[in-house]
């Protein structure tokens, strides 16, 4: 089956510990991206891969860092967490078609809050 | 700079009717992508339907309709014969190319709540 996978699903943690939210497709997609989601503000991007070893900043990069040694893989890490980034975290991924991502598809997304 | 707006936070409509719902987008790039996605009350997005900005034809996908209006850069996405479980918050997005990379921006959203 088909999916973007991503781990762990619900997460509290406190101010200043590390974590890393894992994201895994299985469709060979070069795409990746991770966004956030708050209310009032739809979803917006932290970072986005346009294959292995290449990430690019989305608009709200800080406090984020992610890496891309596989194709299949895009974890989002926080090095030291804030509560500002109490969110709904999506991981997506998509075929690249020049002037389009084409669809995205998503994981089930993962609830962050930081105390 | 690239925008979507989605000017309504919520909407309601009586089951079987039509609903549209509305979304504007604003770039000076020639070659862009047009998306609605559907994220329901149990939190997943689901892709809808897809507009090319060469595209000459409004795109359809079964009851999903994009009312493309690219003089007043406009992606109205409408519902026809709308169900309960259409209730959901919808987002307009674009997809457009930034330094050599692509990048996808989204609205708001539009919460919908289909009554029986």
């Amino acid at each position: 089956e088909a999916q973007v996978t991503q781990n762990p699903r619900y997460l509290i943690t406190v101010t200043g510990k590390k974590l890393t939210v894992t994201c895994s497709q299985n469709m060979n997609h070069e795409y990746m991206s991770w966004y956030r989601q708050d209310p009032g503000l739809g979803l917006r991007q932290i970072y986005y891969s346009m294959n292995v070893e290449v990430t690019d900043k989305g608009d709200v990069p800080e406090g984020y860092k992610v890496s891309r040694k596989e194709k299949r893989n895009f974890p989002l890490i926080l090095e030291s967490p804030s509560p500002n980034q109490t969110s709904l975290y999506f991981c997506a991924s998509g075929l690249y078609r020049g002037q389009s991502t084409g669809e995205l598809f998503f994981g089930e997304g993962s609830r962050l809050t930081v105390l | 700079a690239q925008k979507i707006t989605q000017t309504q936070p919520g909407m309601f409509v009586q089951e079987k009717e039509a609903v549209t719902l509305d979304c504007t987008y604003d770039t000076s790039d020639p070659s862009y992508g047009l998306f609605w996605y559907k994220q329901p009350s149990s939190g997943e997005m689901i892709f809808l339907i897809y507009q090319g900005s060469y595209d000459q034809q409004n795109a359809t996908e079964g009851r999903y309709s994009l009312n493309f209006q690219k003089a007043r850069k406009s992606a109205n996405l409408v519902i026809s014969a709308s169900q309960l479980g259409d209730s959901a918050m919808y987002f307009c997005a674009m997809s457009y190319l930034s330094g050599g990379y692509n990048k996808l921006i989204f609205g708001a959203g539009t919460r919908l709540a289909v009554h029986p």
